[in-house]
């Protein structure tokens, strides 16, 4: 399995200002993800990080809002930017390698809830 | 139509009892299907994989029926701990060819002493 930590763990913030958020895995993993997850709904995906490249992102969801980095196999940021009430949520960093685990199998981190007043 | 649904419950059960959860996928071309646990406040953690053939794990049992594309979990012999969400969980091919998993919105279990 992976461990996959997530720093900040919670934050508050005032609208129209930017929250960047860090994900660590414990191991090189091929494909790393950033979803969201708002009160009472299921996890949605906004991208899926891509090392040394652009990330790709979900229907919905552009860079100019939520830029995201992977700089390395272990590591990626997501920004959620100009911030509104809207984006309060909690954002949850996930990891999948089918060298590594199952193929298929996913862990996520254990989440950044984001308030924004 | 939703491409992961469930129903929400709240499923309230006591202790001891058996219960099932069902969970039904629009994408035909699904590829494989879990079950994840979600406690309150916590990440997702995969309970189990879902096979055609059905498989069991410990108390927990899941059925596939592609036909009807349909899953379920079945819980017996409920215990205190199995209280949380439970998300169906379904992995598709995207158009940019790479696999992604769609949640459902997930079952709510509360499991009374």
């Amino acid at each position: 399995s992976a461990v996959i930590s997530q720093k900040p763990s919670r934050d508050i913030c005032q609208r129209g200002t930017s929250l960047t958020i860090q994900c660590q895995v414990d191991s090189q993993v091929t494909m790393m993800f950033w979803y969201r997850q708002q009160p009472g709904q299921s996890l949605t995906l906004i991208a899926t990080a891509n090392q040394g490249s652009e990330a790709t992102y979900e229907s919905g969801f552009v860079i100019d809002k939520f830029p995201i980095s992977r700089p390395n196999l272990t590591f990626s940021t997501l920004t959620v930017s100009n911030l509104s009430p809207e984006d309060s949520s909690i954002y949850l960093c996930s990891a999948r390698d089918r060298d590594i685990f199952s193929p298929y199998e996913q862990y996520f981190g254990p989440g950044t809830r984001l308030t924004v007043t | 139509r939703k491409e992961v649904e469930q129903d929400p419950g709240p499923f309230n059960v006591p202790e001891g009892a058996t219960v099932a959860f069902n969970c039904t996928y629009s994408n035909s071309a699904s590829q494989s299907f879990f079950w994840y646990r979600q406690d309150c406040r916590k990440e997702p953690k995969l309970l189990m994989s879902v096979y055609s053939s059905g498989n069991e794990d410990g108390r927990f049992t899941a059925q596939l029926n592609r036909a009807s594309q349909y899953i379920s979990l079945l819980i017996r012999d409920s215990k205190l701990s199995d209280s949380a969400t439970y998300l169906c969980v379904v992995n598709s091919q995207s158009g940019a060819g790479s696999y992604q998993l769609t949640f459902g919105k997930g079952t709510k279990l509360s499991v009374i002493p």
